[in-house]
């Protein structure tokens, strides 16, 4: 199995609240990604990292904030939390995007209630 | 961001009989991923295919790429209580440049009953 740690594993937290969700690889893989996944709408990319300090965008970014300070370690914040923020969050981790056979390897999720 | 359809939405049937899922869209692929993803774990990979009109096999999975790689379908024989799960299809960005993640359909949930 691919190393990749995501903590906590369960948060419920108040609306309003700051949030932050990590993720560790051991892999030493260059690009990370953060995902949301709901009912109804599957697996949404929220932000991604093709390396330290370089993030961007995905489709789902409002509300969300990433950072990238070494390799193994990617970052997801949520500066003020909203029940629609309610999800199971998935890091991912690849070596590479362009390649045909690139396989993205995810951690186990971490599932975030805001009441 | 390429629009993935996956079909059926969710199938329930008894252990040993066969089944098909889809995944659709309405632009070519450069390639295709399957995952299946079981409660409380990330997605797994189970195969890529990357050729039109390819076919490829694990175990008792089939899984085939359409000519024209607009579509694919994962066939199971001889379904079994493991093979519950999600099954996701996903692809590639779209075009070039950028790190985008993965685009995924929203899957389908399959139960196998003893």
């Amino acid at each position: 199995d691919a190393g990749i740690t995501q903590s906590p594993r369960h948060k419920v937290t108040e609306t309003g609240t700051p949030v932050t969700l990590r993720c560790h690889q051991t892999e030493n893989h260059r690009y990370m990604y953060w995902y949301r996944q709901d009912p109804g709408h599957g697996l949404r990319l929220i932000h991604y990292s093709y390396g330290v300090k370089d993030t961007d965008k995905g489709e789902v970014s409002d509300g969300y904030s990433v950072s990238r300070s070494k390799t193994e370690d990617f970052l997801l914040t949520l500066e003020s939390a909203t029940s629609s923020q309610t999800s199971v969050y998935f890091c991912a981790i690849s070596e590479s995007v362009w390649a045909m056979n690139t396989e993205a390897f995810f951690g186990q999720g971490t599932r975030l209630t805001v009441v | 961001t390429q629009l993935l359809e996956q079909s059926p939405q969710f199938l329930s049937i008894q252990e040993g009989e066969n089944l098909t899922v889809y995944c659709n869209s309405s632009s070519v692929f450069s390639s295709l991923q399957w995952y299946r993803q079981e409660p409380g774990e990330g997605p797994v990979l189970l195969v890529t295919v990357v050729t039109g009109g390819e076919v490829k096999k694990l175990k008792r999975l089939t899984f085939q790429f359409g000519d024209a790689r607009k579509d694919s379908s994962l066939h199971i024989t001889a379904a079994q209580p493991g093979d519950t799960g999600l099954y996701l299809c996903a692809c590639p960005p779209y075009s070039g440049g950028g790190a985008d993640g993965l685009t995924f359909g929203k899957g389908t949930h399959l139960i196998i009953q003893p």
